[in-house]
């Protein structure tokens, strides 16, 4: 079967670091991304990871492990504007993306 | 400007009534998809088409339609026969040969 997870909810302070875990199961993987999204709005792309390691791009950084099914994003100097849901989400072999829940991130004062 | 249009915003209609979703993108892409998302729920793949003239059932294809007429145009119709059609709909587009989905707007479909 198809199952990707990751936590509902994460709450941090501004300027901190939070990272957001995803763990998979896939019929098949072409590759994991990450995207953000506001209430109400669509996705938008954030990261791709297809081999294994760390690709960094600005404030955000994406982790993937493919022998563990796993994946993180980092954020650092978490600003409000970051407060959004965050979604994991796998390419399978028909290319279409399989979506996790969605984590949603409230950053504080 | 190139990018996906989903329109209207807000659609209303009847339990029992048949409406298409539009879903237009200028960007010339070649596969196109439609998603489903919920409260508390991430996004669930209805029909995706990866030409023209073809197309392919999701993971929740059941009670919605689809035609694949021309490149830059994707309608859903979400049926009768949907049994909870209440939703925001996202319809994406990627070029071939990538990795990335580009997404539209989104329409807010309430039925009552």
């Amino acid at each position: 079967g198809q199952n990707i997870d990751q936590p509902t909810e994460m709450t941090a302070t501004e300027g901190a670091i939070v990272q957001i875990n995803c763990t998979y199961q896939t019929s098949g993987f072409n590759g994991l991304f990450w995207y953000q999204q506001h209430a109400g709005e669509a996705p938008t792309f954030l990261s791709y990871n297809v081999l294994d390691g760390l690709e960094e791009k600005g404030r955000f950084s994406s982790f993937l492990s493919r022998s563990k099914g796993y994946s993180y994003l980092l954020l650092k100097e978490l600003q409000m504007k970051d407060s959004a849901s965050y979604l994991c989400a796998v390419r399978d072999v028909r290319t279409a993306l399989i979506f996790g829940k969605g984590t949603t991130l409230s950053v504080s004062s | 400007d190139g990018g996906i249009t989903q329109s209207p915003k807000y659609l209303f209609r009847k339990e029992g009534q048949n409406v298409t979703l539009s879903c237009e993108q200028n960007l010339n892409h070649d596969a196109m998809y439609w998603y489903r998302q919920d409260p508390g729920q991430g996004l669930r793949l209805i029909y995706y088409s990866q030409i023209v003239n073809d197309f392919q059932k999701g993971d929740i294809a059941e009670g919605y339609s689809v035609s694949r007429e021309k490149k830059e145009s994707f309608p859903l119709t979400v049926t009768s026969a949907q049994k909870n059609p209440t939703a925001f709909y996202l319809c994406a587009s990627s070029p071939q040969g990538s990795y990335e989905q580009y997404f539209g707007p989104g329409t807010r479909l309430t039925v009552t």
